[in-house]
């Protein structure tokens, strides 16, 4: 089946530090990859996606890469604010079959930025 | 503007008790997803539904159950058989592609 792996956190960084969040999956044909971010008592909403290998995602000053040979898709920032502190969760989406839709999520990296 | 409805915000059962979470999408979407919430755990599906009058048990789907009578409405019953319901439940709908919206969760508490 499905599974998306993160990095074990809580992270912890000063403000315009470089943030990495590492990613894997596991999963069957050609999936789509997102992040997406959670603020404190809300939903989840869409950071970044990659449809195919070698696609490189970017919004907000975040990027990843959708790396097929790795099956990775770290999260990467060059300068973290302190309005970046919050859950951030990796996902995959198969491309068809009888699971055609569903978001397989990793457990969720918490990031919290300090002055 | 469009988007996902989600109602009540906090919500309260007792033991024993049936709890129903609302969810209304105005985008027109054909798929809509439940799904829960516990710390450290990411987010686990519950139900799904790709069409209306039709759904799908996802991962975790004992003691819930579902309905598609709308294309809008997707509520989730969490029932007495449902032995540890406390987390945050979240719904989700999506028009097939690849972007999904989000509502702003519910958070069910055991009292």
């Amino acid at each position: 089946g499905n599974s998306v792996t993160q990095m074990e956190g809580p992270v912890t960084l000063s403000e315009e530090a470089f943030l990495t969040i590492n990613c894997t999956y596991t999963a069957t044909g050609y999936p789509s990859l997102f992040w997406y971010v959670q603020y404190p008592g809300e939903g989840l909403q869409l950071l970044l996606k990659a449809t195919k290998a070698d696609d490189k995602g970017s919004n907000k000053g975040f990027e990843a890469t959708y790396r097929k040979e790795t099956t990775s898709f770290h999260l990467e920032k060059g300068s973290v604010q302190v309005s970046d502190s919050a859950v951030y969760f990796c996902a995959l989406r198969n491309a068809g079959g009888t699971s055609y839709g569903k978001l397989t999520f990793g457990q969720g990296t918490i990031l919290t930025v300090h002055p | 503007d469009g988007g996902i409805t989600q109602s009540p915000k906090y919500l309260f059962r007792k033991e024993g008790q049936n709890v129903t979470l609302s969810c209304e999408q105005n985008l027109n979407h054909d798929a809509m997803y439940w799904y829960r919430q516990d710390p450290g755990q990411g987010l686990r599906l519950i139900y799904y539904s790709q069409i209306v009058n039709d759904f799908q048990k996802g991962d975790i789907a004992e003691g819930y159950s579902v309905s598609r009578e709308k294309k809008e409405s997707f509520p989730l019953t969490v029932t007495s058989a449902q032995k540890n319901p406390t987390a945050f439940y979240l719904c989700a709908s999506t028009d097939g592609g690849v972007g999904y919206t989000f509502g702003s969760g519910t958070r069910l508490t055991v009292v």
